[in-house]
């Protein structure tokens, strides 16, 4: 099975940074993704990660490591639309590697 | 463009009115799958397909049918919708089991029954 655990919500003043932390324990596993959702939009796709280290996108960085299972969303000089959830997502190995497993997701709200 | 469709997105419904929400894609993806999504418990999955005639139970399938005829459609059947169902459904795509490409959503569906 797998379970992945995030903060529920988090607060950040706009131009700053937050760090968006996600562990995992699961069966297998393929990958971690991260989402960005919209209240009542559909989530779209923000970073892949596989192998330990860390991945740079722009203003969005994502961190992973395998020995720990653990990972985090990076943002930077954080913008009003930025205020979203933030969805953790593992994919499995083997037979269940078409499967997103999704964590409850981190709400950040983005204050002037 | 490429994307996934559903239909309808908003959807008010009585108990026990069978309906179908569909979903098409336009990326000639193998794997489909449906989520529902509710309020403190993230998405989770009900039902996925890794290819035509190929379907298989997710997290939460209870209440729910598929079927996969041809690639691109995959259709949510509520055989006698409850009050439980209500919910935020979304569909998804997936090229291939592998890589970086992970998911793409359709809009969502948005369903009341009452």
């Amino acid at each position: 099975g797998q379970n992945i655990d995030q903060p529920t919500e988090m607060t950040a003043t706009e131009g700053a940074i937050v760090q968006i932390n996600c562990t995992y324990q699961t069966s297998g596993f393929n990958g971690l993704f991260w989402y960005q959702q919209h209240a009542g939009e559909a989530p779209t796709f923000l970073s892949y990660n596989v192998l330990d280290g860390l991945e740079e996108k722009g203003r969005f960085s994502s961190f992973l490591s395998r020995s720990k299972g653990y990972s985090y969303l990076l943002l930077k000089e954080l913008q009003m639309k930025d205020s979203a959830s933030y969805l953790c997502a593992v994919r499995g190995d083997g037979a269940g590697s078409y499967q997103l497993t999704f964590g409850k997701g981190t709400k950040l709200s983005v204050i002037p | 463009e490429a994307q996934v469709t559903q239909n309808p997105r908003y959807l008010i419904t009585v108990t026990g009115k069978k309906l179908t929400v569909t979903c098409s894609q336009n990326m000639n993806h193998e794997y489909m799958s449906w989520y529902r999504q509710d309020p403190g418990l993230g998405l989770r999955q009900i039902y996925y397909s890794m290819n035509v005639e190929v379907t298989d139970k997710g997290d939460v399938p209870e209440g729910y049918k598929v079927s996969r005829k041809e690639k691109r459609n995959f259709p949510l059947i509520l055989e006698s919708p409850s009050p439980n169902q209500t919910s935020l459904y979304f569909c998804a795509s997936s090229r291939d089991r592998g890589g970086d490409y992970g998911y793409t959503f359709g809009s969502g569906t948005r369903l009341t029954v009452v």
